[in-house]
Order: C-alpha cells, then sequence, then structure tokens
C-alpha cells in the first residue's frame, strides 16, 4: 500500500514563476490537508479539500495560493509569481476521514526554492 | 493566537538513558492531541492521538501521557536507541472542525 506521494521533491523556481505541487494520497484516502514549514518555524496548516471541494482554506495566503483536488488525479498547491518568502518545504497528508482525531499520513514534502 | 510549545527543543542522550519531553497547549477547547515522529529526510509519522483527560498510550518503548485540564502532554521513551532519533512533534486540535496547530518539535539525539 504506496503512502502518501508528493511530487516534485525539490523546485527551483525564479520569482515571478508559477509553481505547482501535487500531492497524491493513499489508497482510500478522499481528504487531504497541505502544511507549509517556513525555515525555523513549525508545520503551519494551510487548507484541508475532499475530492471536487474546499472544506478549510483559512490557513491559505490570500493572494497568489491555490488549491484543488478533483475527481480524477493529485490534489495540486499552486503558487502564483512565487517570491523569496514562499521558499519553504510543503507537505501533504491524507487521511481516510474528515474526523480530526483520526492520525494523518504525510508525504515526503516538496521543498520550494525560489531564487 | 493559539499556542503549543514543545520543550525542550533539543536533547542529547546515550543509548539506554530513558528521556522524556513535553508539549504544552491551551486548555480550553481541547479536541485532541497528536504525537508524531520525524526522521530527517522522511515523512512525519503518528505515533498517538490522544483525546481523553489521563490517557495514557504506549506503542514499545514509547508511551504519553494526557493532562487536558493542565493543558500539557509528556512523551516518554524508555532505554533510547539510536534509532529512536528523530523530531517528535506534537499537534493540538481545538474543536472538532479545527485544524492541528503543530509545536515546533523536539530533536533528540541518541549516542550509541
Amino acid at each position: 500500500n504506496a503512502g502518501v506521494m508528493q511530487n516534485p521533491r525539490h523546485l527551483v523556481r525564479r520569482r515571478g514563476q508559477e509553481a505547482r505541487l501535487r500531492c497524491s494520497p493513499m489508497k482510500g484516502h478522499s481528504h487531504v490537508y497541505w502544511y507549509r514549514q517556513l525555515p525555523e518555524e513549525g508545520l503551519k496548516f494551510m487548507v484541508y479539500l475532499q475530492k471536487e471541494n474546499i472544506i478549510d482554506e483559512s490557513g491559505m495566503p490570500k493572494e497568489r495560493f491555490s488549491a484543488e483536488f478533483p475527481k480524477e488525479g493529485p490534489s495540486i498547491l499552486r503558487i502564483q509569481q512565487v517570491v523569496r518568502g514562499d521558499s519553504a518545504a510543503y507537505f501533504c497528508a491524507s487521511s481516510p476521514s474528515g474526523q480530526r482525531t483520526y492520525e494523518q499520513y504525510f508525504g515526503p514534502g516538496t521543498r520550494l526554492t525560489v531564487t | 493566537i493559539l499556542n503549543v510549545e514543545q520543550s525542550p527543543q533539543s536533547l542529547h542522550v546515550q543509548e539506554g538513558d530513558s528521556t522524556n519531553f513535553t508539549c504544552s497547549f491551551p486548555s480550553s477547547n481541547f479536541y485532541a492531541l497528536h504525537w508524531y515522529r520525524w526522521e530527517t529526510a522522511k515523512s512525519p509519522e503518528a505515533l498517538f492521538v490522544m483525546t481523553l483527560n489521563g490517557d495514557e498510550k504506549k506503542k514499545g518503548r514509547i508511551s504519553a501521557t494526557l493532562n487536558t485540564k493542565e493543558g500539557y502532554s509528556y512523551l516518554y521513551i524508555k532505554g533510547s536507541q539510536p534509532e529512536d532519533s528523530a523530531t517528535y512533534l506534537c499537534a493540538f486540535l481545538g474543536g472538532s472542525q479545527g485544524n492541528l496547530i503543530f509545536g515546533k518539535g523536539t530533536k533528540l539525539s541518541v549516542k550509541p
């Protein structure tokens, strides 16, 4: 049973470019969470999605960031017009249920570097 | 702003030592506390999800306790081994519709 997959593992973008981060949840999981870890900081919640629905995006920056989880395919976190401050590790996690008492299964993360 | 604090920030022990560290969280609106183990270059791995005051959970040599009234949880490792070296994260959940608020972790290094 493959775990949570994220790709790419490392992504380098120049300022102003777009970054697309992909997350394939564990088989049978329909709930996906995205987290960001800035340097010297802990994991910070960004957005919670179910298939075709954004449930909670209270942690997403208001501009340039968007997320989707289509009926088919991986969840995508999209960052438009990246800036240096977007450099961070982005993790996704999945769970079989939306109940927050379920443990979340994390992917290996995508390390975004903006030059 | 809800704060989750973990202490110490880092810990160095010898193989065979037992150790423990603390997670402090808001005592109001508690719903659950998660513990994760995060080895370098790997994904965070769930250890425990704790929901009841006084709860104690165990997995091998690792155990955790929970005090929701005073807002803290302890993680204990008995007879530390080099493979226990990792960062241990706790995450607080306030309310059934809330989101996990992570501490910065305790980085444990176990010397053989």
